[in-house]
């Protein structure tokens, strides 16, 4: 089975600063996808970035980017230039891409993390 | 806006009671998947239903049951309520065939047993 690890619970950032956010995932599938999801206390679940695991230049949007370290599992979300606005829960999470796998279409989860961003 | 909507936002059920929860998936979007996030843990996945179909489901007691409509929309039914089914219950519709796509999340259904 997949699991998906965010050992920081909280992280915080001052505004217009640079944070990075950790997210390592297990799994013995060779094709995926990972996700970084934002969950503001609107509770709506908006997605932020993906990368598909074979491509291997790393996935950008504007003032977010990721770090992904295939070999070493590492799926890790930086964030310029923060804003007051990116205060929320951040969620890594999988995906499987195999049509046939157990895993695919179906969403695994890391534990979060919550960033407060301080003005 | 998702477009994926949910009902009701907010309830209060008894334990023992039943309840059912309803989503409406984003249009043309043909698979709807549901999933439970207790407070301040990552959402766990329920089940996903494709064709009105069980395709796949998570750790979950057969008293977590579902489906889904020809028009694609569904509802999750939970049996025998437990006061550990208090949660948010979201709602994902996503284009089958296209895993990986964007998956879009409604707003949630906030569930809790009293």
């Amino acid at each position: 089975a997949q699991t998906v690890t965010q050992s920081q619970p909280e992280m915080s950032v001052q505004e217009a600063e640079t944070v990075t956010l950790s997210c390592t995932y297990d799994t013995s599938e060779s094709d995926y996808y990972l996700f970084w999801y934002k969950q503001p206390p609107s509770r709506q679940m908006i997605l932020v970035i993906r990368q598909e695991a074979y491509k291997q230049q790393n996935a950008t949007e504007n003032r977010f980017s990721v770090n992904f370290q295939k070999a070493a599992k590492s799926f890790s979300l930086k964030i310029s230039d923060s804003q007051l606005g990116d205060a929320a829960m951040y969620f890594c999470a999988y995906m499987g891409a195999n049509a046939g796998g157990t895993s695919y279409g179906k969403l695994t989860f890391g534990q979060g993390t919550i960033l407060t961003v301080h003005p | 806006e998702t477009g994926v909507t949910q009902s009701p936002t907010h309830l209060i059920k008894t334990r023992g009671q039943q309840v059912t929860l309803r989503c409406s998936s984003q249009s043309g979007h043909n698979t709807v998947s549901w999933y439970q996030q207790a407070l301040g843990q990552g959402p766990q996945f329920i089940f996903q239903y494709y064709r009105e179909e069980e395709n796949g489901r998570g750790n979950f007691p057969p008293r977590f049951s579902g489906l889904q409509f020809p028009n694609y929309s569904s509802e999750l039914n939970v049996n025998a309520l437990e006061l550990d089914d208090s949660a948010l219950y979201l709602c994902a519709s996503s284009l089958a065939g296209r895993a990986g796509n964007t998956i879009y999340f409604g707003e949630g259904s906030w569930l809790t047993v009293v």
